[in-house]
């Protein structure tokens, strides 16, 4: 019953920008879509969030489909530091308390 | 101190030992959690503590008993582990609970291995 699909892998060149699809085609009104990752031998970071509109940080923009069956993590510009497992992560009525982690797409950055 | 910090970074244990692990924040958060990550495998909850009370238990075996002291401490006590426990004990902590926008801040978690 996995709420989110991911690739298992993607790859980039550094300072290209990337983009890191997930699929929630069953997402409600009100669930939040989060994007953590987890970079080697570390605990896994927050990234973004969002609910309808796109999102912009220091670290990454989230594009939210219309529909909001989809969305996409974009890195603008890669870094070799960009390599982890990217998680997207929706937080629903259901397990409100419970920030539940998918399979995550692992991204590759090459020099 | 946007920091969660947890030691030991690393522990080696037999299966009749007793051993805890510790997690600290000095963020002011009152929701801290305990996930335990297989490798290759994404984080799954084991315990969520709010305002220094259990929430919640995902059915995690007796062998595994959490504490919250007060509200910059977590400790995971163990007992009587065994070989398939080993794995990287990760926690987190965030501002409040039950919030679909809060986000989650972990530690770099402790590589716990059981002979």
């Amino acid at each position: 019953d996995a709420k989110t699909t991911q690739p298992n892998s993607m790859e980039s060149n550094e300072e290209e920008p990337v983009h890191l699809p997930c699929n929630h085609s069953t997402i409600s009104g009100t669930d939040y879509i989060h994007w953590y990752r987890q970079l080697p031998s570390q605990g896994p970071e927050y990234v973004i969030h969002g609910l309808t509109s796109n999102v912009n940080n220091r670290m990454a923009s989230l594009a939210i489909a219309e529909d909001r069956k989809s969305s996409t993590l974009i890195l603008h510009r890669a870094t070799l530091r960009d390599a982890a497992v990217y998680y997207c992560i929706l937080r629903d009525d259901q397990d409100t308390d419970k920030l539940i982690f998918g399979t995550g797409t692992r991204l590759q950055v090459f020099p | 101190d946007t920091e969660v910090t947890q030691t030991p970074k690393h522990l080696v244990m037999g299966m009749t030992n007793k051993k805890s692990l510790k997690c600290e924040q000095h963020m002011g958060h009152r929701a801290m959690y305990w996930y335990k990550q297989k490798a290759k495998k994404p984080p799954e909850l084991m315990f969520v503590y709010s305002y220094e009370k259990l929430s919640i238990n995902e059915s995690v075996p007796s062998r595994f008993s959490p504490e919250c002291p007060n509200s910059s401490l977590l400790n995971l006590h163990l007992h009587a582990l065994q070989p398939e426990d080993s794995a990287l004990y990760l926690c987190a902590s965030s501002q409040d609970f039950n919030r679909k926008f809060e986000k989650l801040f972990f530690g770099s978690g402790t590589q716990l291995s059981v002979l």
